[in-house]
């Protein structure tokens, strides 16, 4: 039982550069998110998926995009990296958005030169 | 914005020893979950309560919820090395229903 899997692990990017982040979770949630982690920070939510076909913005959604490809997974876009968006990347999923467990993956560390 | 707030930032105990970590949080809420964070893993679930809930036991944890001063502590009991982590609280948002995650504990059990 997988849980949730992310990919790529590590991530190094030059400025402008552009990637996609990939989720997918076997545990047939409905809700799919992204976090960022930063130093001291604690996580920020960037984008969540309430439902397949849904996306909505989190606290800090600006220059990322977000796609809820069918139930299973939800990828994370940098069209264009900015040093800024170093940091280290979770995706999450959950039964619904109401109070329910968050499943995690295991991060990806993105590094922007 | 940072609903939650751990407190202390660090602790550092012995093997055996109790750990008490503290959530403070600003507005009202309906649930608050506690997570735990191993050094270059993703975050697990330990409890989740309810805003209608006082107490909640799972194993050596214990997590409390007093609503009246927005704050709740998780305790665990009879500490082993193996619970060297980061423990975070997260808390409903005041939009949408959506946690919002503190900057953590970091928790050091010596041997």
């Amino acid at each position: 039982n997988a849980g949730v899997t992310q990919t790529p692990k590590f991530q190094v990017l030059k400025t402008g550069q552009s990637m996609t982040l990939q989720c997918a979770q076997d545990m047939n949630h409905n809700s799919m998110y992204w976090y960022r982690q930063d130093p001291g920070m604690g996580l920020r939510l960037i984008y969540y998926s309430a439902s397949e076909g849904t996306t909505d913005k989190g606290e800090v959604p600006n220059g990322y995009n977000v796609s809820r490809l069918n139930k299973r997974e939800f990828s994370l876009r940098l069209e264009s990296a900015a040093p800024s968006q170093s940091s280290v990347y979770f995706c999450a999923s959950s039964e619904s958005t109401g109070g329910t467990p968050l499943h995690f993956g295991n991060g990806t560390r993105l590094t922007v030169t | 914005s940072q609903q939650g707030e751990e407190d202390p930032q660090a602790l550092s105990i012995q093997e055996g020893e109790n750990a008490t970590m503290n959530c403070s949080y600003k507005t009202s809420i309906n649930n608050l979950q506690w997570y735990r964070q191993n050094s270059g893993r993703g975050l697990v679930h330990l409890i989740l309560i309810r805003s209608n809930e006082r107490e909640k036991h799972s194993g050596r944890l214990r997590v409390t919820l007093d609503t009246s001063k927005k704050s709740s502590s998780l305790l665990i009991t009879a500490s082993r090395a193996a619970d060297t982590a980061s423990y975070f609280c997260a808390t409903d948002a005041y939009y949408g229903q959506n946690f919002v995650f503190g900057p953590g504990t970091r928790l050091s059990v010596l041997p």
